[in-house]
């Protein structure tokens, strides 16, 4: 499997909580993105990093930020968490050298907002 | 804007026998790549096989090949010798050349039986 992790696995909290969910990487990829995916169904893109300091919204909007101060971090916020955040959060990353690179994916983040 | 439709949300398939994933795209674009994600049951997701545009003979990756019609913008995959390990939603994805984003299907639930 891919060298790219995600913590929590698993997290229950209650509204208004600020929350961060982490993902990292070990293979030096330039490229990484989060995705919102309810479960059995198709991914979001919400945000992605081409480089450090560098981060764009995806199609999805979302409430969270993101930033990207090293190369292989890129964690994602919410300030205040409501039940419409639940949802399964996908981290991804990949070379920057071509389209046709491998996108590689994390074990994801189960989040449920009460 | 590209968009990618796979039109069977579930399948099911006999252990050893064939079945075959559809997928179809839309893009304005003439070069692209294309690629099929498999993700198992709480397991990361992983890149199943990929496929260049402008390649005409059709990707294949032990039991796992495509039937690609660029005229028909069709990117079927087909599963050979179906195994229990191969239940899954499998992911349809495109990214134009020059991109480093994918665009994602809906995906279909793929049931082995025994």
């Amino acid at each position: 499997e891919a060298d790219i992790y995600q913590t929590p696995r698993y997290l229950v909290i209650g509204t208004g909580k600020k929350i961060t969910l982490e993902c990292s990487q070990t293979m030096g990829h330039d490229k990484m993105y989060w995705y919102q995916q309810d479960p059995g169904m198709e991914l979001h893109l919400i945000h992605y990093s081409y480089g450090v300091n560098s981060t764009e919204k995806g199609d999805l909007s979302s409430e969270s930020t993101v930033s990207r101060i090293r190369t292989e971090h890129f964690p994602l916020t919410l300030e205040s968490a409501r039940p419409s955040h639940t949802s399964q959060y996908l981290c991804a990353s990949r070379r920057g050298t071509g389209s046709a690179d491998t996108q590689y994916f994390g074990p994801g983040t189960r989040l449920t907002v009460l | 804007a590209q968009t990618v439709t796979q039109s069977q949300p579930e399948m099911s398939v006999q252990e050893a026998e064939t079945v075959t994933l559809s997928c179809t795209y839309d893009t304005s674009e003439s070069n692209y790549y294309l690629f099929w994600y498999k993700q198992p049951p709480s397991r990361q997701m992983i890149l199943v096989i990929r496929q260049e545009a402008y390649k005409q003979q059709n990707a294949t990756e032990n039991r796992f090949s495509v039937n690609f019609q660029k005229a028909a913008k069709s990117f079927s995959l087909k599963i050979s010798d179906s195994q229990l390990g191969d239940t899954a939603m499998y992911f349809c994805a495109f990214t134009g050349a020059g991109s480093y984003q994918l665009t994602f299907g809906k995906g279909t639930k793929l049931s082995v039986i025994p």
